[in-house]
């Protein structure tokens, strides 16, 4: 069965700053990987998905991903972090052949103005 | 274009009571998923149907919990004489295809609290 580590539970940065969040999964072959958002009281918005191809993945609100197959690692990345984007992310895999995600417990970012 | 509609978003009941939490798809989708996500955790699968279907309830508490996603109408997921355990927020996402890797879109939550 896969599994997924977020290995931070807290992340805090200024305004302006670059981020990466962590992301690392336990899986015998190349999962599908996504991200997620979550803003306070709301459901989770999908952020990119990596199915196959090319490892550096773009996605909405100006975040993009790479896949490391070497490190079993998934890490988000925004070169310049808004303040809106205060939030919880979550990291998921998906077995190939399996309809339900494995969920992180998530990283709750916190922006300084 | 409406997404994922769950209804209602706060629910409290008390010891003993039922909780009936309502999720309408995405337009076109036929697929839907309940999760569960507990203070500081993240979503776990709980049970996945397709219209008029059980697909996987692998993750749904044998007692007390049950779905259905009629033919007409939103899916719904019933708790059955809740104990303060079930406190938790409860996202429903639907699908698409239902195929490996498909997009889950979700819902805004219900809240249940249980007192």
């Amino acid at each position: 069965a896969q599994s997924v580590t977020q290995p931070d539970i807290h992340i805090t940065v200024s305004e302006g700053a670059s981020l990466e969040l962590r992301c690392n999964y336990s899986y015998g072959a190349t999962p599908y990987l996504f991200w997620y958002v979550q803003s306070p009281g709301q459901g989770l918005q999908l952020l990119l998905k990596y199915f196959s191809g090319d490892t550096l993945v773009q996605g909405i609100k100006g975040f993009e991903a790479e896949f490391k197959r070497s490190q079993s690692s998934f890490n988000l990345r925004k070169p310049s972090v808004h303040w809106s984007d205060a939030a919880e992310y979550f990291c998921a895999v998906g077995a190939r052949g399996s309809y339900i995600p494995t969920f992180g417990r998530g990283t709750s970012l916190i922006v300084h103005p | 274009n409406a997404g994922v509609m769950q209804n209602p978003r706060h629910l409290v009941r008390r010891r003993g009571q039922e909780a009936r939490l309502r999720c309408s798809p995405m337009k076109g989708h036929s697929h839907v998923y309940w999760y569960r996500q507990l203070p500081e955790e993240g979503l776990k699968f709980m049970v996945y149907l397709q219209k008029e279907n059980i697909i996987d309830e692998s993750g749904m508490p044998k007692e007390r919990f049950s779905a259905e996603f009629p033919k007409e109408g939103p899916s719904i997921l019933r708790i059955q004489q809740v104990v303060r355990g079930d406190s938790a927020a409860y996202f429903c996402a639907s699908s698409l295809s239902g195929t490996a890797g498909d997009t889950q879109y979700f819902g805004p939550g219900t809240r249940l609290t249980v007192l």
